[in-house]
Parts: structure tokens; C-alpha cells; sequence
């Protein structure tokens, strides 16, 4: 599985747009990036996966670029909820997620 | 649709007792995982089960730790003889089959305080 880097914490303020780069270097050609959301004392949460360019759902935004070095979680209009570590993971993941330390974001009225 | 079942969610165990933590997958999820969360860490993959196998225990420790995931009934993640370096949340997820086409589902993880 490729390992990632992201930014240990960012502060946003509400109604923002926060965007959350990851660095996925040595990332395979059949490998996909998901990210995930975790809050306090709960279980992760998917919130969007893609392999390339952009994926847009109900809740972010992924943008790839064409080399897949890396990928930027987008969340538009963050609000307090929005609160959470935020995952990025790389790989086939046929049978099992490696996280790494996520990035904790802190969101301010 | 129930999401994924965890119990207990909060355990005490005292050093030495066993720990016994269910998990309950989501209808239809043949394939259940493992993850362990330290403090301020990310989660550890530790187990990956389908029906009655162990595909991968790569990240389970070899000594006093042991899963399973029976016919019937829940898997469950069995620590003998705890230690307080085994306090941790510790969390399952399932989903309906191996592969990145398949999102896992986490349950709300058991926290476990060693004494």
C-alpha cells in the first residue's frame, strides 16, 4: 500500500471551503484513494473514493490530478459538524485499510 | 438496515483477565475487520475474517490475542490475560466483500480500560 502524507491539523472557519491535500508518491496503477471521516469516539466514516480527475458527491469533493501524486479532499461551507480527523488511504484494498494519522480538522464559528 | 453492532462499547478488565469484544456485522456483510486506535493515532489493522476463515491476522499479535467469525452468531475478538498496553478503542467494520468496490463499515468500536 502507497503511504501518504497530510497535514497533521488545519483550522477553518464556518462557511469556508476546506480543502485537505494528500501526497501519495508511490502510488500503483491499480491503486484507488478513499478518503475517510472519524469524530470523537466513533468509527470511521467513508466519505468519497476515486482513482482519477474528479469525483463530486452529496457530502465533498475529490480532485485528482493527472499524475495521482496526490488528490485534495474539497469541503464546501464547512460548518461545526464538520469537525473530525480526515483520512487519506491509498491502495487496492482487497482485504484490509492502513490509516495513517489523519488530519485533524478544527472548525471556528 | 442496522448498522454495524459492537458490545461491549465500554469494557474494564483488571491485568490478567480476558477480554471479549462482539461484533455484529451489517446484514448481507460476509467479510469483517479488526482495527485497533491508540490515543491520538490512526487505526491499526489487525484482523481480516470472512465466514468461518481467517483471510489475513497479519496485525494481530501472536500471543494472547485471537478472532473469529463463526456460521452463526457475531465475530468476536478474544485478549487473554490483559495488559494495560491493551487499552485502546478497538473497532470492526464489514462489508460485502474484499476489493475497493467494497466501502467498509465501522461500527461505534469498544473502548477497553485495563486496570
Amino acid at each position: 500500500l502507497a503511504k501518504t502524507t497530510q497535514p497533521i491539523s488545519m483550522d477553518s472557519y464556518e462557511g469556508q471551503e476546506v480543502n485537505i491535500t494528500c501526497s501519495h508518491n508511490n502510488i500503483a496503477t491499480n491503486d484507488y484513494i478513499t478518503w475517510y471521516q472519524q469524530f470523537p469516539s466513533q468509527g470511521p466514516r467513508f466519505i468519497i473514493q476515486g482513482y482519477k480527475t474528479k469525483v463530486t458527491n452529496e457530502v465533498a469533493s475529490l480532485f485528482i490530478p493527472a499524475d495521482r501524486k496526490s488528490s485534495t479532499l474539497s469541503l464546501p461551507r464547512v460548518s461545526l459538524s464538520d469537525t473530525a480527523v480526515y483520512y487519506c488511504l491509498v491502495g487496492d484494498i482487497r482485504d484490509k485499510i492502513i490509516f495513517g494519522k489523519g488530519t485533524r480538522l478544527h472548525i471556528l464559528p | 438496515n442496522a448498522g454495524v453492532m459492537q458490545n461491549p462499547r465500554h469494557l474494564v478488565r483488571r491485568r490478567g483477565q480476558e477480554a471479549r469484544l462482539r461484533c455484529s456485522p451489517m446484514k448481507g456483510h460476509s467479510h469483517v475487520y479488526w482495527y485497533r486506535q491508540l490515543p491520538e493515532e490512526g487505526l491499526k489493522f489487525m484482523v481480516y475474517l470472512q465466514k468461518e476463515n481467517i483471510i489475513d491476522e497479519s496485525g494481530m499479535p501472536k500471543e494472547r490475542f485471537s478472532a473469529e467469525f463463526p456460521k452463526e452468531g457475531p465475530s468476536i475478538l478474544r485478549i487473554q490475560q490483559v495488559v494495560r498496553g491493551d487499552s485502546a478503542a478497538y473497532f470492526c467494520a464489514s462489508s460485502q466483500g474484499p476489493g475497493s468496490d467494497y466501502e467498509q463499515y465501522f461500527g461505534p468500536g469498544t473502548r477497553l480500560t485495563v486496570t
